[in-house]
């Protein structure tokens, strides 16, 4: 099936933790993205990357970046997580007028 | 910054009725996006217009781009339908991405069978 992942789903961790999201597509895309949404289901864009290179950043706390090995991949790795990064992390991918989206990770900080 | 304002914020409707959900921005847009996010949690990219209307099944969007303003309807609506429906523009500073984007705060859609 030709789709956009990510693991894992769930992601439950304690404060102070590293931890990373991985994301594919393997629809030959060349930009994917990070959306974030909060506890009131608002989605904010937080990362965009084009044939491997970034090309948006937005106001997100350094402890987030994201890596892209090569064009079918971009992970988000997160440190030292704190109470507020809980939320649901959606990757996505585009080409032209196309726009799809990973599943979807929620992410928990206790 | 694009403030992107949706109405209704929640819509309760029976099957079979015509839905008409609307979308305003504040500043120019060279796109607009029409998103569904199921109650699963799942986000479905519906359309993706610059200019006069689409229709995708019983889906239609309208965007009319002197008045900054889109309108997302579905004919016959179904229990299936029932999600939030998400309006979306490409921010201020873009810099041409179409993907970059600021979201409404959505519309929750309840199709009563």
């Amino acid at each position: 099936d030709t789709a956009v992942s990510q693991t894992p789903k769930y992601l439950v961790t304690q404060m102070g933790n590293d931890k990373s999201i991985k994301c594919e597509q393997n629809l030959g895309h060349d930009t994917m993205y990070w959306y974030k949404q909060d506890s009131k289901k608002f989605l904010k864009i937080m990362f965009s990357y084009n044939n491997k290179e970034l090309i948006i950043n937005e106001t997100v706390p350094n402890r987030f970046s994201p890596k892209s090995p090569d064009k079918a991949h971009l992970n988000l790795h997160i440190n030292s997580l704190e109470l507020g990064d809980s939320a649901v992390y959606f990757c996505a991918s585009s080409h032209g007028p196309k726009l799809l989206f990973g599943p979807g990770t929620r992410l928990t900080v206790l | 910054k694009n403030e992107v304002e949706q109405s209704p914020q929640n819509l309760t409707a029976q099957e079979g009725e015509f839905i008409t959900i609307n979308c305003s921005y504040s500043v120019g847009i060279s796109a607009l996006h029409w998103l569904q996010q199921h109650p699963g949690g799942g986000i479905v990219s519906l359309f993706m217009l610059s200019s006069g209307k689409k229709k995708h099944g019983r889906l239609i969007a309208t965007i009319n781009i002197q008045e900054k303003h889109s309108s997302l309807h579905i004919t016959a609506s179904h229990p299936r339908d029932s999600a939030v429906y998400i309006c979306a523009v490409p921010a201020r500073n873009s810099g041409g991405s179409n993907y970059k984007l600021t979201f409404g705060k959505g519309t929750l859609l309840t199709v009563n069978p």
